[in-house]
Parts: structure tokens; sequence; C-alpha cells
């Protein structure tokens, strides 16, 4: 199993370009979870799926979409990016939304908005 | 809210020292601790997690118990390896949301 992949590793945007995260768990997992991380601030959640066909916002939401297009992929896009949105972006899946359950997080993409 | 506080780093230390890092909760109901480690270049990954007060998690070498009577989840290692080197971040699951809240994290640096 390959868990949580993502994809590209590096991006680097111009201000107002658009573009897609690609994250996909091969684990049969419920919840998706989308988070970036900067500096001295941990990981903040953006975006989340509980369950394929739904989707909530997180603590960061602004300036971001997603779509879970079915069970195993979950993509998160900047329509319009700004250096603000530069980062790291990790996607993470459980097997179920709930306070017990382990998130399996992938291995990153790191984003630079110039 | 819901938060976790956890200590600053950057934390130097050499091989077989005692590691501790402290880790104190903010929550209204019964919260899930966790404590997750980021290798270097890599995703985070589960270390070692309690659901309920008093619960002690272990893995590696590494402990924290659930403190409810001081909201605390300290994590300790009594001998540290080179190979601990790594990020560690506290978080807690509220258990009436689907958000884990994470602290900051605390950068360990193991030198041999």
């Amino acid at each position: 199993n390959a868990g949580v992949t993502q994809t590209p590793k590096f991006q680097v945007l111009k201000t107002g370009q658009s573009m897609t995260l690609q994250c996909a768990q091969d684990m049969n997992h419920n919840s998706m979870y989308w988070y970036r991380q900067d500096p001295g601030m941990g990981l903040r959640l953006i975006y989340y799926s509980a369950s394929e066909g739904t989707t909530d916002k997180g603590e960061v939401p602004n300036g971001y979409n997603v779509s879970r297009l079915n069970k195993r992929e979950f993509s998160l896009r900047l329509e319009s990016a700004a250096p603000s949105q530069t980062s790291v972006y990790f996607c993470a899946s459980s097997f179920r939304n709930n306070l017990h359950d382990e998130q399996f997080f992938g291995p990153g993409t790191r984003l630079t908005v110039l | 809210g819901d938060s976790v506080t956890q200590m600053e780093g950057p934390v130097t230390l050499s091989e077989e020292a005692c590691l501790t890092i402290n880790c104190t909760y903010t929550a209204t109901g019964y919260p899930s601790l966790f404590w997750y480690v980021q290798y270097p270049g890599e995703g985070l990954q589960l270390l070692l997690k309690a659901t309920k007060a008093d619960d002690k998690g272990s893995n590696k070498g590494f402990e924290a118990t659930y403190r409810k009577e001081t909201t605390s989840f300290h994590l300790e290692k009594g001998s540290v390896q080179v190979s601990d080197s790594a990020v560690y971040f506290c978080a807690l699951n509220p258990g009436n949301d689907y958000k884990l809240s994470f602290g900051a994290g605390t950068t360990v640096t193991v030198r041999a």
C-alpha cells in the first residue's frame, strides 16, 4: 500500500496563477483532510471531507476550494494564488471521523507563490 | 476554544540524554490526545495517543500520560538517539468536532 500520496512535491507559482494539488489514499478511508503548515503555527485545517460526497470548511478556508472526486481522491484548488499561500500543504486521511482515529499524512507539497 | 500549547524549541540534546516536551491543552469536553512526529522531508506520523484520562501512550521508547487534573500530555524519552531528531507535534481531538488541533511543534536535534 502506498498510503497517502500527493502531487506535486514542489511548485512555484506567480501571484494570480491557479493550480490544483492532488491527493489520493489507498486505505479505504472515509475521511480526508487538507492542512497547511507554516513556521511556528503547527498545522491548520483548510477543508475536510467526512465522507465521499461531502466537504466542509476548516479553520482557514479562504482562497481555496476542494473536490472529493471519489472515495480515494481529494483535491485542493487555488484559484488565484497569493504570496500568503506560500506554505507546505499536507493531505491526510482517516478511517472514520471520530476522536480516536489516527490520521495518516502524505509527504506534503511545498508551494511558493512569488 | 479547544487548543494545544507545547514548549517552544528548538531543543538540542546529546545522545542518551533524557527528553521531555511539555504539552498542555484546553478543551471543554473529553478530548483524545496525540503526539505526531515529522522526520526531515516527510509527512507527519502518529507516535502515540491516549483516549481518556490516566491513559499512557507509548511507542519507540516514548511515553506520554493523559493528565486531566493538570490538562497535560507531556512527551518523555529516557535515552534519545540521533534518529529521534525530528519535529514533534502535540494534538487533540475535542470529541465533538472533526477538527484535530495541533500545537506549534517542537524541533528536536540529537547530536552524536
